[in-house]
């Protein structure tokens, strides 16, 4: 079946440092990959996504390049506010289409001044 | 704003009890709705899709008798654990998806609830 693994949080980093999550996923066929992020008291809300390999999906300075050949869709942000204290989720959806998702563990995100 | 709207937010009970867990949408009817739950460090994992309208359909594992899904209207989604025990303590999350073709790919979800049965 269809799985999704990230990295263990919680990753603490200074304002202004460089953000690497890593998020590798299984999955038959060409799924579409997703970021939702959580703040705290939120829903999780679509940050990025990405539906065929080789896509990048950006938003709010966030990237992640869908790479087919390592089966990776790893998150990065070049500079980091506090702001963007939130968990971050990665998240699958199988090549079948419906809308049933698949995520990651979730990874904690806490940005210092 | 909130497209979808969870209630409530935390809530703690005693064993034995049942708690109902309510999921509205705001935006746009839904015909479809997802129940997740995550534990502690764990995924999000999907318990059931709420059809509004005829009966939800249960992931394996999931015993439907325990968490009762009522999709009575194209709006609103309630999950109900019933008999509580502690290991029903969990965060639990809705999800919407729209029926309009231009929303169909993207997920929105409540702010989830955490059940803490004492």
């Amino acid at each position: 079946g269809n799985s999704v693994t990230q990295m263990e949080g919680p990753v603490t980093l200074s304002e202004e440092a460089f953000l690497t999550i890593n998020c590798t996923y299984t999955a038959t066929g060409y799924p579409s990959l997703f970021w939702y992020v959580q703040y705290p008291g939120e829903g999780l809300q679509l940050l990025l996504k990405a539906t065929k390999a080789d896509d990048k999906g950006s938003n709010k300075g966030f990237e992640a390049t869908y790479r087919k050949e390592t089966t990776s869709f790893h998150l990065e942000k070049g500079s980091v506010q506090v702001s963007d204290s939130a968990v971050y989720f990665c998240a699958l959806r199988g090549a079948g289409g419906g809308n049933k998702l698949t995520f990651g563990t979730g990874t904690q995100l806490k940005v210092e001044l | 704003g909130a497209v979808v709207s969870q209630h409530p937010s935390r809530v703690i009970c005693k064993s034995g009890t049942s708690v109902k867990i309510e999921c509205r949408s705001l935006d746009f009817q839904a015909t479809t709705m997802f129940w997740y739950r995550q534990f502690p460090k764990q995924s999000l994992m999907l318990m059931a899709t709420s059809n509004e309208g005829s009966k939800a359909t249960y992931e394996q594992g999931v015993e439907k008798d325990k968490f009762l899904i009522n999709h009575a209207s194209l709006t609103l989604s309630t999950l109900t654990v019933t008999s509580a025990h502690p290991e029903d303590s969990s965060f639990y999350i809705c999800s919407v998806h729209s029926t309009t073709p231009r929303k169909n790919t993207e997920a929105f979800f409540g702010q989830g609830t955490r059940l803490t049965v004492v």
